[in-house]
């Protein structure tokens, strides 16, 4: 069965400070990796996206990196503000007939000031 | 643009009701979808929809129908209401099922009581 694993499950860091978020995939075939972040009570907003072929992909102060062999990711965030605060969701796409992606549980991040 | 739509926000079900939750978006995407996001879980995809006429089962289809009759529009039927439905529903579009970034609404919380 695929699986996306996400952690740690939350996070508390300070205003300024930097943090990486990690998702570990079982997904076969793989199409795409994607992060989102979703605030409280909204919809999740894509940050990246990454194929197989990219190791690396930047939105600002956010970086996603993709080890499509070890079959991991990390989400870097850089210079924290107060408006991260969100949760962090890992969502790993099938190439094939499937388009059913897998979600992870999410990262669920505070920064405090 | 308005990006993509829900409507209701929120909506209180008595067990057994029927009710339609209703999704549009104006950005002319192909592929729409619905997802179910439930405390603890990475959100699930209910069904899809590739294009008009088309729609597909997605990991948790049972007790709800979709159809897909224009390009804009992807409501989704609960057929008859069960507490188990109780969670957030969020409809998504892109330009394409796989490599596209995609774009949430704001989500309906459903309780069935």
């Amino acid at each position: 069965k695929n699986q996306v694993e996400q952690s740690p499950q939350s996070l508390i860091i300070l205003e300024g400070k930097n943090c990486t978020l990690q998702c570990n995939y079982t997904v076969s075939p793989f199409s795409n990796l994607r992060w989102y972040k979703q605030d409280t009570g909204r919809g999740p907003v894509s940050l990246t996206i990454m194929t197989f072929s990219e190791n690396t992909k930047s939105n600002g102060r956010y970086t996603a990196t993709l080890d499509a062999d070890t079959k991991q990711s990390s989400l870097h965030i850089t210079a924290s503000q107060l408006s991260d605060s969100a949760s962090y969701i890992c969502v790993v796409s099938p190439s094939g007939g499937s388009y059913i992606p897998t979600f992870g549980r999410g990262t669920s991040l505070i920064v405090h000031p | 643009n308005a990006g993509v739509t829900q409507t209701p926000k929120f909506q209180v079900l008595k067990t057994g009701q029927s009710m339609t939750l209703q999704c549009a978006q104006d950005m002319n995407h192909e592929y729409m979808s619905w997802y179910r996001q439930d405390p603890g879980m990475g959100l699930r995809l209910i069904h899809y929809s590739v294009g008009a006429g088309i729609t597909d089962q997605g990991e948790v289809p049972n007790g709800y129908n979709v159809s897909r009759s224009t390009t804009e529009d992807f409501p989704l039927r609960l057929l008859s209401a069960a507490p188990s439905q109780t969670s957030v529903y969020f409809c998504a579009s892109s330009s394409d099922a796989r490599t596209y970034e995609q774009y949430f609404g704001p989500g309906t919380r459903l309780t069935v009581t």
